[in-house]
């Protein structure tokens, strides 16, 4: 069955710091996709960054990367520079199946607090 | 509005009331998810629907639980006779799959709090 893990209740970090967020996933299809999204205390899910199993490359997006290990299952999200608007709940997300419409399966989150 | 709407924001309901909870999803959006969070259980999904095609209901939690998609737009969901364990953020999104891409964003709305008396 497929699943994810992030083990990590809650972070703390300064600003400017940078900041490593865990997520490890189970599937056992050799196509995936997985997905971080942001949701601060407005409730709305924010996406973030996208990694595709077949991607030869850590996917990047301004401050957010992420650090793809496949053979680990690993999916961890790097905040670089963090700043005080991250202060955040964050979560990690795998398609429930392969076609890309397929809705999709959460960890319980990590809540990042930014202190200044 | 350019995302995905949902009302109400909030609704409090007494124990065994009917709610129908309505989601507004992007224009052009062929896929439309719900979801709910709540705290002991995290996110989960609850049903999901593309285009013409029969909806996947797979993560409905029981036959209290239903949803329709009118004109492939919006979405209703309805919680027959609430029960205090229905209190929770029930969130929507939509996408727009686009066959071999695989990366298809899901764009949410910012949810209804549902609290059930």
């Amino acid at each position: 069955a497929q699943k994810i893990t992030q083990t990590q209740p809650g972070m703390f970090v300064q600003e400017k710091e940078a900041v490593t967020l865990d997520c490890t996933y189970d599937t056992s299809d050799p196509s995936y996709g997985l997905f971080w999204y942001k949701q601060p205390s407005s409730g709305e899910m924010i996406f973030l960054i996208y990694q595709g199993s077949y991607d030869q490359q850590n996917a990047t997006e301004g401050r957010y990367s992420l650090n793809f290990q496949k053979a680990r299952k690993s999916a961890n999200l790097v905040i670089s520079a963090s700043q005080l608007g991250d202060s955040a709940m964050y979560f990690c997300a795998m398609r429930r199946g392969r076609q890309a419409g397929t809705a999709l399966i959460f960890g319980k989150g990590t809540t990042l607090s930014v202190s200044s | 509005g350019a995302g995905v709407s949902q009302s109400p924001s909030n609704k409090v309901t007494e124990k065994g009331k009917d709610v129908e909870l309505r989601c507004d999803p992007i224009s052009g959006h062929t896929a439309l998810y719900w979801y709910r969070q709540s705290l002991g259980q995290g996110l989960e999904f609850l049903i999901y629907f593309q285009g013409n095609s029969a909806p996947d209901k797979s993560g409905l939690p029981s036959d209290r639980f239903s949803a329709e998609r009118t004109g492939g737009s919006v979405s209703t969901l309805t919680i027959q006779r609430t029960q205090q364990e229905d209190s929770a953020v029930y969130l929507c999104a939509s996408s727009s799959p686009t066959q071999g891409e695989a990366k298809n964003i899901q764009y949410f709305g910012a949810g209804t709090r549902l609290s059930v008396l």
